[in-house]
């Protein structure tokens, strides 16, 4: 089955820890995108990549870094300078945004990251 | 600032009534619209998607798009207990030859049996 998977499903970590979420996809889509959400709140663009071994920063970007050296695989490091790094975390892909179609995004299961 | 709007509910209907969601978005520019489903604890869902403007039917789902007022809505026919859902409104945009999407906030659905 096609789709996107991320693991771990909920990850506790202490403050001032490291933690990679990790994000695969196997729908040959180009571009991968990392969310975070909070409690009533919208979703926030984090990191984005268009192609391997290119990626943006998105909205809130600070305390977060990503790697994208395959296509399939777009991993996310939340460090320990992100202040509040509690929260809803979802990897997303689509389809190449070339053309007149629009740009559908299809969202991973998520992983609900906790941090004490 | 691109900013997207909803009314964050809850929006309670009756089982078998229409439900309506309505959005609105800051950025003339964007071109594409979404609506995507999000249970509680769980990721969104795409139900539909929206570029031009008047109706589009997918079911009991249609999206109406108005550019002119920067409006969009999502009509929920013939709503079931399992419609029970927060419904997100997205507007892409694009910037640095790619697309990014702007989220609302939501808007909590509830459907009474």
């Amino acid at each position: 089955d096609g789709g996107i998977t991320q693991s771990p499903k909920y990850l506790f970590r202490k403050e001032g820890q490291n933690v990679t979420l990790s994000c695969e996809q196997n729908l040959n889509h180009d571009a991968m995108y990392w969310y975070r959400q909070d409690p009533g709140q919208g979703l926030r663009l984090i990191y984005y990549s268009q192609i391997v071994n290119d990626f943006q920063k998105g909205d809130i970007a600070e305390g977060y870094s990503v790697s994208r050296e395959k296509k399939e695989s777009f991993p996310l490091t939340v460090t320990s300078a992100q202040k509040n790094p509690t929260a809803f975390y979802l990897c997303a892909s689509s389809i190449p945004t070339s053309g007149r179609a629009p740009p559908e995004q299809y969202f991973g299961p998520g992983t609900r990251l906790t941090v004490t | 600032q691109k900013e997207v709007e909803q009314n964050s509910g809850p929006l309670s209907v009756p089982e078998g009534a229409i439900a309506s969601l309505n959005c609105t978005y800051s950025d003339r520019g964007s071109q594409s619209f979404f609506w995507y489903r999000q249970y509680s604890g769980k990721s969104p869902e795409l139900i539909m998607s929206i570029y031009s403007n008047g109706d589009k039917e997918d079911g009991r789902f249609t999206a109406q798009l108005n550019k002119a007022s920067q409006y969009v809505s999502l009509l929920i026919r013939d709503s079931q207990p399992s419609d029970s859902a927060t419904y997100l409104c997205a507007a892409a945009y694009s910037g640095a030859g790619s697309y990014q999407l702007t989220f609302g906030k939501g808007t909590k659905l509830s459907v009474i049996p």
